[in-house]
């Protein structure tokens, strides 16, 4: 697997912008960048990917740099809501095994009001 | 609702007892996988499906045991041999391997070892 890196936790204030970063250095050119957010206590659910270009959808901003070796998820106004873990995985479409891979310890996010 | 049903949420067994972890999806996925999360860890992937009748070991494999006989399900017992099987464990599905589709959980199922 490609690794990721990401800090093992940040603090934000509710209504604020967030930026959670993600190091992948050794990415490969199949590889797509997908973040995950878990609430305590359930299962992850999906919040955003992609594999070059910046995206956005209703939950969150995915900004991809030029070399692909970091990327950062942008959490526009950050809600108590939004409190948890954070992941960030890269999975290669081009190896045919799907999510087959291991999520890393992520990043917890605390948002206070 | 589309989704995946984990069952039971909470399961207590003695030392020595085989479990099995109940996953049913109605997504019409391909790929069906279990994952074991320690607390305050990441998600390590135990064993994953791709297609009816086959499936492949992740990184902690020893200790388990699965089978997809159906499309929709994708049980995992846990062995006696399994040596510290207290954990939370999660099923997922996604769509077929090579597309960019996005992987869906259940809500886990919290085994404890007595």
């Amino acid at each position: 697997d490609a690794k990721t890196t990401q800090p093992n936790s940040m603090e934000s204030n509710e209504e604020e912008p967030v930026h959670l970063p993600c190091n992948h250095s050794t990415i490969s050119g199949t590889d797509y960048i997908h973040w995950y957010r878990q609430l305590p206590s359930q299962g992850p659910e999906y919040v955003i990917h992609g594999l070059t270009s910046n995206v956005n959808n209703r939950m969150a901003s995915l900004a991809i740099a030029e070399d692909r070796k970091s990327s950062t998820l942008i959490l526009h106004r950050a809600t108590l809501r939004d409190a948890a873990v954070y992941y960030c995985i890269l999975r290669d479409v081009g190896s045919n095994s799907g999510y087959a891979l291991n999520f890393g310890k992520g990043t917890s996010l605390l948002v206070t009001p | 609702d589309g989704g995946i049903t984990q069952s039971p949420k909470y399961l207590f067994r003695k030392e020595g007892q085989n479990v099995t972890l109940s996953c049913e999806q109605n997504l019409n996925h391909d790929a069906m996988y279990w994952y074991r999360q320690d607390p305050g860890q990441g998600l390590r992937l135990i064993y994953y499906s791709q297609i009816v009748n086959d499936f492949q070991k992740g990184d902690i494999a020893e200790g388990y045991s699965v089978s997809r006989e159906k499309k929709e399900s994708f049980p995992l017992t846990v062995t006696s041999a399994q040596k510290n099987p207290t954990a939370f464990y999660l099923c997922a599905s996604s769509t077929l391997a090579a597309s960019t589709g996005e992987l869906f959980f259940g809500e886990g199922s919290r085994l404890t070892v007595l």
